[in-house]
């Protein structure tokens, strides 16, 4: 069973913070991690990809990947009130062809 | 179209009728995916096509759903005797895959049909 566990929140932090977002999976032997945007009535759409150890930078969104400890994380910072989405981090699994999402969580940005 | 296109946007039917989904994915891409989203849920894997074929369908919940691709590009996804756990947004979502199959990139998901089962 492929499993991507996510914190399901909803997680409130104010306008102009790092909002951290956490991910685990089961699968040691996933390459690569993303993490898709979801708005409310939304369908979900990509914001980050990491296939490496360590930071990727984008913006005000840092995903940081841990393999080892089978964890993937997304940091926004500066977060402003239309960030309030929610965050699902999605692993891949059957040789790359497909993904698997964790139930997401929810960001929500207060003025 | 630019975009995944799915129809209905929404679809009302009562228990037992029968349901077709349909999912138009972006020109050229080899593999569509159609995914199941309860509230407050990520979405779930139904069922996965590259090309005309369904390379793995083992999310389908039971024989009452059942989905085709006869040219390898428009899916429909079918619904027998609907119960009302059914209910649930359906995503459509196409990739451009290697031909091998591995996704080469990110998945670009349709907006949707929500299904509900009165």
């Amino acid at each position: 069973q492929k499993e991507v566990e996510q914190n399901s929140g909803p997680l409130s932090v104010p306008e102009g913070a790092i909002a951290s977002l956490n991910c685990t999976y089961s699968d040691r032997v996933s390459q690569s991690f993303f993490w898709y945007r979801q708005y409310s009535g939304k369908s979900p759409e990509l914001i980050m990809s990491i296939y490496s150890n360590g930071d990727k930078e984008d913006g005000r969104f840092t995903a940081q990947l841990n393999k080892a400890s089978q964890y993937v994380s997304l940091l926004i910072r500066d977060s402003q009130p239309s960030d309030s989405a929610t965050y699902l981090c999605a692993v891949p699994y059957n040789a790359g062809n497909m993904l698997t999402f964790g139930g997401g969580t929810r960001l929500m940005v207060k003025p | 179209g630019a975009g995944v296109s799915q129809t209905p946007s929404n679809k009302v039917t009562e228990k037992g009728k029968y349901v077709e989904l349909r999912c138009d994915p972006i020109s050229g891409h080899t593999a569509l995916y159609w995914y199941r989203q309860s509230l407050g849920q990520g979405p779930e894997f139904l069922i996965y096509f590259q090309g005309t074929g369904a390379a793995d369908d083992s999310g389908l919940p039971n024989d009452r759903f059942f989905a085709v691709r006869p040219e390898g590009s428009v899916s429909t996804l079918k619904i027998q005797r609907t119960e009302r756990g059914d209910s649930a947004v359906y995503l459509c979502a196409s990739s451009l895959n290697l031909a091998g199959g591995a996704m080469v990139g990110e998945l670009f998901f349709g907006e949707g049909s929500r299904l509900t089962v009165l």
